[in-house]
């Protein structure tokens, strides 16, 4: 069965570094999205990526986070410069087309990010 | 008032029980309804989504309820191997996600 697959499972960086989390959505899936979950918190809606745009984003994703599609299959999120409160399990997400309400998202297994 | 909100619990039953867990939602335009299960520290697993009439699925059971903005989902006869965290989930106009806070199943032997 076609998964979502992330890497690296599991990041640790120095405060102030850049990261850059990875992911390869199914490969027929339009539609691409990251969300992150803080230890002990609900999952929360980082951004949603659609024809090569960003379709929708939430206050979280300020301009430290920038996403991409650098070819036909990876899906990127950058943090520029990561604080101590990006520290979080990072989920990508993706689905097939919009039309059906009913259509779910397919999670990654996560990358876990340490922010020392 | 939260988007989705859940009971956290922990909800501790013995094997075989039925349990019930229940959600509200606050956007009454909302138009996709799904419970999800997370095991710990793994990614979230769609369980099944939730229609109108009512959907079940072997021993879950999901109901809608639009009129109260509620979400139900109940598991007969649990199993040791449904211990997790159910997520309500509702799936805004634009596409993405909104979670719940998520319930604790602990089924003990």
């Amino acid at each position: 069965e076609p998964e979502v697959t992330q890497t690296p499972s599991h990041q640790v960086t120095q405060m102030g570094q850049e990261v850059i989390l990875r992911c390869v959505p199914i490969s027929n899936h339009l539609y691409f999205y990251w969300y992150r979950q803080i230890l002990g918190q609900k999952v929360e809606f980082l951004v949603s990526f659609y024809n090569n745009e960003i379709s929708e984003k939430s206050e979280i994703f300020d301009d430290q986070f920038s996403v991409e599609r650098p070819d036909g299959s990876n899906f990127t999120l950058k943090i520029r410069s990561t604080k101590l409160e990006d520290s979080a399990m990072y989920f990508c997400a993706s689905r097939r087309l919009l039309a059906s309400v009913q259509e779910t998202q397919y999670f990654g297994p996560g990358t876990r990010l340490l922010v020392l | 008032r939260k988007e989705v909100e859940q009971d956290p619990g922990p909800f501790n039953v013995p094997e075989g029980a039925t349990v019930a867990f229940n959600c509200t939602y606050s956007n009454s335009a909302s138009q996709s309804f799904f419970w999800y299960r997370q095991d710990c520290r793994k990614e979230p697993k769609l369980l099944m989504s939730v229609y109108s009439s009512g959907n079940e699925d072997g021993r879950f059971t999901a109901q809608l309820n639009r009129a109260s903005q509620y979400i139900s989902l109940l598991i007969r006869d649990s199993k040791l191997s449904d211990s997790a965290t159910y997520l309500c989930v509702v799936n805004s106009e634009g596409g993405k996600l909104i979670f719940g806070q998520g319930t604790e199943l602990s089924v003990k032997p």
